[in-house]
């Protein structure tokens, strides 16, 4: 049971334009949101988080979305850079449960053509 | 900065072999955890450990192991190597205190296949 799914495999946009990446969940108690991303050869690199007491989160080009009702969260990229061209993990997590664990998409690989 | 190293970046082995995954973080680190990256599948965990000598069972332990004798060290365990192991293994560690992060820092990963 795949409890954070990230439907989309691969996207292509171009260098400059705007780069959706969608992300759902199934379990409401999820209380924050994080994305990362990874490069071929190197290991994941935190991006960007969002708290379900928000529903927006904005780091310089990156901006993340969370719509609580839809169990639904976007980050968006404006403007692409051919350097964002990666794979991007959404992850979710239960803040109040203290594990640490997080629970990962099957990623979306972005490419940004220049 | 945070450094997860692991032991090996590529690693072939040949069914049936114990193999031997270690990761070593200097940032004093409560928590660390052992993921699998499949295309398709996205980062699988499978052990996790939230201090020395404890250890709790992720989503697909079967056929893996874990040992962690120092806080610093989480070792990852394949009792006898299968094909179906042939994957990238990823560590990570990361700490309760962070605030509201629960962040993960991970190491480079290790790309393991099984002949």
């Amino acid at each position: 049971d795949q409890q954070v799914k990230q439907n989309s495999p691969s996207l292509s946009v171009q260098e400059g334009r705007i780069s959706i990446l969608n992300c759902d969940y199934t379990n409401s108690m999820f209380d924050y949101f994080l994305w990362y991303k990874k490069y071929p050869a190197e290991g994941p690199t935190f991006l960007i988080s969002i708290s379900s007491i928000k529903d927006k989160n904005e780091d310089g080009r990156f901006t993340v979305f969370l719509n609580k009702s839809a169990k639904h969260l976007s980050l968006h990229i404006v403007p692409s850079q051919p350097g964002d061209s990666a794979v991007y993990f959404c992850a979710a997590t239960l803040l109040s449960g203290n594990t640490g664990k997080l629970i990962f998409g099957q990623g979306t690989t972005l490419q940004v053509k220049p | 900065d945070v450094k997860v190293t692991q032991s090996s970046r590529y690693l072939v082995k040949r069914t049936g072999e114990k193999v031997f995954l270690e990761c070593v973080q200097d940032m004093d680190h409560e928590n660390m955890f052992w993921y699998r990256q499949d295309p398709g599948l996205g980062l699988r965990l499978i052990y996790f450990s939230y201090d020395v000598k404890m250890k709790e069972k992720g989503d697909i332990p079967e056929g893996y192991s874990v040992s962690r004798e120092k806080k610093e060290r989480f070792s990852l365990i394949l009792e006898s190597a299968s094909t179906n192991q042939t994957s990238m293994y990823l560590c990570a560690s990361s700490s309760p205190g962070q605030k509201l992060t629960d962040t993960q820092y991970f190491g480079p990963g290790t790309r393991l296949t099984v002949l």
